[in-house]
């Protein structure tokens, strides 16, 4: 069965510019969150998506903003870069269904570079 | 708000010693506890968990109890192996916001021949 796929898997950009990660699931999860990993802040929660609705949010400014659609794949936004955005961002998805045992199941991250 | 604080790292150690990484938590309710493991190159994975008070979790030789009464989430193993070295997360969430995990700093882990 295919893991978490998330594209792309590196990319740089500039200060003041807008990016948009992607997020395929395991087939059959319903729910994915975003986490933000840094050095410095560690592992941060983003949000997290169930049946198209976001259902958690964490504390990141509106910049950081997500959706998923009905095949419950995701994609996440960042607008308006900052160095401080430079980070790896992992996606999880999990059952979210009656068979949920609470596990994430994470990708391998998008790793983005603000210059 | 909640909390995790984990052992400083790295942890170096010979293949067979035993291992103890620490964790332990600050929560205003009552999580659940995980310990997740990222092996080099590939994602997180959960080792194990725990949902209430004095549970125990075990995987692949590794093993955490929840204890209350010191908020804490030690991991364990009696003998480790090469293959064991990884990045190791305790983490907690609640259930009625499972996927949002609050985690640990992370304790890299080396295990030598």
């Amino acid at each position: 069965k295919a893991g978490v796929t998330q594209t792309p898997r590196y990319l740089i950009k500039t200060r003041g510019q807008q990016v948009t990660l992607s997020c395929s699931p395991i087939s059959g999860h319903r729910s994915v969150s975003w986490y933000q990993q840094t050095p410095g802040q560690g592992l941060q929660f983003l949000f997290e998506y169930f049946s198209e609705t976001q259902r958690n949010k964490g504390n990141f400014p509106g910049r950081f903003s997500g959706r998923q659609f009905s095949n419950s794949r995701s994609e996440m936004n960042v607008s308006t870069l900052e160095l401080g955005d430079s980070a790896l961002y992992l996606c999880a998805s999990s059952l979210a269904g009656g068979a949920d045992t609470g596990e994430l199941f994470f990708g391998e991250g998008s790793r983005l570079t603000v210059l | 708000g909640d909390s995790v604080t984990q052992m400083e790292g790295p942890v170096t150690l010979s293949e067979e010693a035993f291992l103890t990484i620490n964790c332990t938590y600050t929560a205003t309710g009552y999580p659940s506890l995980f310990w997740y493991v990222q092996y080099p190159g590939e994602g997180l994975q959960l080792l194990l968990k725990a949902t209430k008070a004095d549970d125990k979790g075990s995987n692949k030789g590794f093993e955490a109890t929840y204890r209350k009464e010191t908020t804490s989430f030690h991991l364990e193993k009696g003998s480790v192996q090469v293959s064991d070295s990884a990045v190791y997360f305790c983490a907690l969430s609640y259930s009625g916001s499972a996927r949002q995990l609050t985690f640990g700093s992370g304790t890299q882990l080396t295990v030598l021949p």
